[in-house]
């Protein structure tokens, strides 16, 4: 597509339920990065894919964050068990190949809200 | 541990006036990018500075590095209110992938 893609653009559910974040990035972009923006901490790293790898998952904030990415395309942001500090909007981005000086392109965000 | 630093947080300036915002960072980088963040919208690429000296200009923004000093500087000529927005430096890793740090975004609101 034109931009990067991401759906659902609002999400609110409880407290402990699951909750899946998706990422359509730039056609023929290799490099796809989560990012996190809340009121506390700003925007912060999540995870980085090269293709379907994700060779740097430094940013993820605990074991009950996954992600995953299919066909060196889509991605998937998995939060399990969602708590309230959870709350932030999520940001995808991609970059052609991730290589020095590219800058990255981001996609709208999807806000989610724990109650 | 890398850190980027920004200021001011808060910026209320009058049309037609001139500012500087600053992004201070903490380690070694030989690049460094701009972005403008809208009211409920996303982050949209202003400018790329790849190297120290570097100026880069796009109507009455200039943006500039200074990579011995660890700082960059965004300035605004001329003030006008279509330029309000959330400003954020941001400064890649130096690890293999170009994850980002962000500053913490300076809030510019232009008066009439």
């Amino acid at each position: 597509g034109a931009g990067v893609s991401q759906s659902p653009s609002n999400k609110v559910t409880e407290k402990g339920k699951d909750v899946e974040l998706r990422c359509d990035p730039i056609s023929g972009h290799t490099a796809l990065y989560w990012y996190r923006q809340s009121l506390g901490q700003g925007l912060e790293f999540l995870i980085y894919f090269q293709g379907n790898s994700a060779p740097d998952k430094s940013g993820l904030p605990s074991d009950r964050f996954s992600a995953e990415r299919t066909g060196g395309s889509v991605s998937t942001l998995t939060i399990q068990r969602t708590q309230q500090e959870d709350s932030a909007v999520y940001l995808c981005a991609s970059s052609f190949t991730g290589g020095w000086g590219q800058p990255q392109h981001f996609g709208d965000g999807t806000r989610l809200s724990i109650l | 541990e890398l850190k980027v630093e920004q200021n001011p947080l808060f910026l209320s300036m009058q049309e037609g006036k001139n500012y500087t915002i600053y992004c201070n960072y903490s380690t070694t980088s030989d690049r460094l990018y701009w972005y403008r963040q809208d009211p409920g919208k996303s982050l949209e690429s202003l400018f790329v500075l790849l190297s120290n000296g570097a100026v880069k200009q796009e109507g009455r923004l200039m943006a500039s590095l200074d990579t011995k000093a660890r700082l960059s500087t965004l300035h605004i000529t001329a003030a006008v209110h279509d330029l309000s927005a959330t400003y954020f430096c941001a400064v890649p890793s130096n690890f293999g992938n170009e994850k980002l740090t962000f500053g913490t975004g300076t809030r510019l609101t232009i008066i009439p």
